[in-house]
């Protein structure tokens, strides 16, 4: 089964520093997603950012990146120029790849981020 | 474009009462998943429909059942309730065989089980 580990229980970092956020998972597939999803007060989870297995590239959405190293089964999230409203829990979730239909999402247990000013 | 809709926000049961959750998924959407997640945990997958069929279905007791209309819309249905089903129950609809897929997911709704 797969497994999704977020070692970081919580963070904080200064209003407009960068921060990174810790994930490791567990897979034996080749193929597969992995997603930062963001989840503030207000409950709804937003997704941040997806990344394909298959591509080397690493993804970035305008103030947020990623390290995905796959031989390591490691994906950290890079939030630049952190602002107050990135403060949440941040997930990082795993899906499997298939070819028919869409597959369960599995999360880690979430980092929670404090944004200082 | 509307998104993934769930009702209602919040909930109060009693042990033993049963509860029936609704979502309506994101315009286009014809697959709807349910997450339930604990306090100070990460969503945990229930189950999942397509064409109106349970298509996957996590490690989670037949207590937990459900059901897709014909308008991809679903509910999320919890008989005899216990204290440890109260959590935030999450939808999340998505379009499965498009390549780039992804779940979107609704607001949650907030079940308290006293």
């Amino acid at each position: 089964a797969q497994t999704v580990t977020q070692s970081q229980p919580e963070m904080s970092v200064q209003e407009a520093e960068t921060v990174t956020l810790s994930c490791t998972y567990d897979t034996s597939e080749s193929d597969y997603y992995l997603f930062w999803y963001k989840q503030p007060p207000s409950r709804q989870m937003i997704l941040v950012i997806r990344q394909e297995a298959y591509k080397q590239q690493n993804a970035t959405e305008n103030r947020f990146s990623v390290n995905f190293q796959k031989a390591a089964k490691s994906f950290s999230l890079k939030i630049s120029d952190s602002q107050l409203g990135d403060a949440a829990m941040y997930f990082c979730a795993y899906r499997r790849f298939t070819q028919g239909g869409s597959e369960k999402l599995v999360f880690g247990k979430g980092t929670k981020l404090t944004v200082n000013p | 474009d509307a998104g993934v809709t769930q009702s209602p926000t919040h909930l109060i049961k009693t042990r033993g009462q049963q509860v029936t959750l609704r979502c309506s998924p994101k315009s286009g959407h014809d697959t709807v998943s349910w997450y339930q997640q604990a306090l100070g945990q990460g969503p945990q997958f229930i189950f999942q429909y397509y064409e109106e069929e349970e298509r996957q279905r996590g490690n989670f007791p037949d207590r937990f059942s459900g059901h897709q209309f014909p308008n991809y819309s679903s509910e999320l249905n919890v008989n005899a309730l216990l204290l440890g089903d109260s959590a935030l129950y999450l939808c999340a609809s998505s379009l499965p065989l498009t390549y780039q897929e992804t779940q979107y997911f609704g607001p949650g709704t907030r079940l308290l089980v006293l």
